[in-house]
């Protein structure tokens, strides 16, 4: 089952502009998630948030949450060539599984 | 930061032939293993919740039969995807987590199968 639905599908952008990706998701969470994956590759984790917490940062990455709406945003700042990629968020469910949302595949221009 | 591994990293095989995906947790131990699959330019879709010791737990829609986990130890699990047809082509990807933390999960590089 999906929990997550992330939007836009795809994005493109040029390099240097500043990304935003949005996930939204439907039953109640301890836990959001964001990973990364280069195509045909394995995820990389990118950060964790709390729903507890409303704002997150991690180098060029700034994650909120907002719990009331089911939403959260991935924002990449100063995108680089490198940062092409599928961005997925991931939430918590039952019995320690983590769901997956579609994924926004990402395009950065140079 | 924990490793988890997976082998093949990819296979081709015949339609009707059955292959199988192992997935190793390196240096640490997993009671809990999960299964994926990714269609491509999808999402992953969780498959099954591996468990050592006992059964695993299908998601809904998903074969058991077809499908078989066995998680032969707390660092090993496996996937035997029994007789392959060319849908079952697709990137299966596992996932560990440590015990006691569910939401750290690691997850392996990923297997391409290709069934021909």
């Amino acid at each position: 089952s999906q929990q997550g639905e992330e939007d836009p599908q795809a994005l493109s952008i040029q390099e240097g502009e500043n990304a935003t990706m949005n996930c939204s998701y439907k039953t109640s969470i301890n836990n959001l998630q964001w990973y990364r994956q280069n195509s045909g590759r394995g995820l990389v984790h990118l950060i964790l948030i709390r729903s507890n917490e409303r704002e997150k940062h991690s180098g060029r990455l700034r994650v909120t949450l907002d719990t009331s709406k089911k939403s959260s945003s991935l924002l990449i700042t100063a995108s680089r060539a490198a940062d092409t990629a599928s961005y997925f968020c991931a939430t918590d469910a039952r019995d320690d599984k983590i769901i997956f949302g579609k994924g926004t595949r990402l395009h950065i221009l140079p | 930061g924990a490793v988890v591994s997976q082998h093949p990293s990819w296979v081709i095989c015949k339609s009707g032939t059955s292959v199988k995906i192992e997935c190793r947790s390196l240096d640490f131990q997993a009671t809990t293993m999960f299964w994926y699959r990714q269609f491509p330019k999808q999402s992953l879709m969780l498959m099954a919740t591996s468990n050592e010791g006992s059964k695993a737990t299908y998601e809904q829609g998903v074969e058991k039969d077809k499908f078989l986990i066995n998680h032969a130890s707390l660092t090993l699990s496996t996937l035997t995807v029994t007789s392959a047809h060319p849908e079952d082509s697709s990137f299966y990807i596992c996932s560990a987590p440590f015990d006691g933390r569910p939401y750290e999960q690691y997850f392996g590089p990923g297997t391409r199968l290709t069934v021909t």
